[in-house]
């Protein structure tokens, strides 16, 4: 168990819709980093939140958002859904603001999109 | 164009054995590289940094060599046992991506008793 949390597990929507990703970093953790990953494209860095700001961005498309809390934990919202957008999203987090840091990575929410 | 190469095909082999598993880039100056487990439906699990100066680094039966000029990455599981069955990512801080990690797409890894 990384001490990260992530909810839901599975998510099942359809196209269109919009939905809400939502991860807890481990404790003293103070940035969070979004990836995606699907059998197509792998693994890819979204986005990286450190101490409730934007640190840094990847391949994320406009219709996908993130924020981080004062209390640390993060969103990552997705809209206007596609088929293409399925896929596991993990959460990481790690004690600073370097991604060299040791990344922990959390269980994953798997969403489909019907 | 720029990429991380994994072996594509799953690598077998017998309980006991050292496995090597490779990682090539092109048009990437990677500053790090890691290496990552990760078990089917399960996150990656951190393995062990390299840094472009260090030639290799060891970690119990985990030994990873970083060879900047030939742009490639070997990781090693010596002594390896059915447990090490697993998915091993590759991954970059490409000094041109602003230190974002890149990941390869990994190699499947099978031990068998």
């Amino acid at each position: 168990d990384s001490g990260v949390t992530q909810t839901p597990k599975h998510l099942i929507t359809a196209t269109g819709q919009r939905v809400t990703l939502r991860c807890s970093p481990r404790s003293g953790d103070l940035s969070v980093y979004w990836y995606q990953q699907s059998l197509d494209q792998g693994l890819q860095f979204l986005i990286q939140y450190y101490n409730g700001e934007e640190r840094a961005k990847g391949n994320i498309l406009e219709r996908f958002s993130a924020q981080q809390f004062p209390d640390l934990h993060s969103e990552l919202n997705l809209s206007s859904l596609e088929l293409g957008d399925s896929a596991l999203y993990f959460c990481a987090s790690s004690a600073s603001g370097s991604p060299f840091n040791e990344q922990f990575f959390g269980p994953g929410t798997r969403l489909t999109v019907l | 164009s720029q990429k991380i190469e994994q072996n594509s095909e799953a690598l077998n082999i017998q309980e006991g054995k050292t496995a090597t598993l490779t990682c090539n880039y092109t048009n990437y100056s990677p500053a790090y590289l890691q290496w990552y487990r990760q078990d089917p439906g399960r996150g990656p699990v951190f393995l062990l940094l390299i840094r472009e100066n260090e030639k290799e680094k060891r970690k119990e039966r985990l030994k990873v060599t970083f060879d900047t000029t030939l742009k490639q990455s070997l990781f090693h599981i010596t002594a390896s046992q059915p447990a090490d069955s697993a998915t091993y990512l590759c991954a970059l801080f490409p000094l041109e991506y602003g230190n974002k990690l890149v990941f390869g797409a990994g190699t499947i890894l099978r031990v068998k008793s």
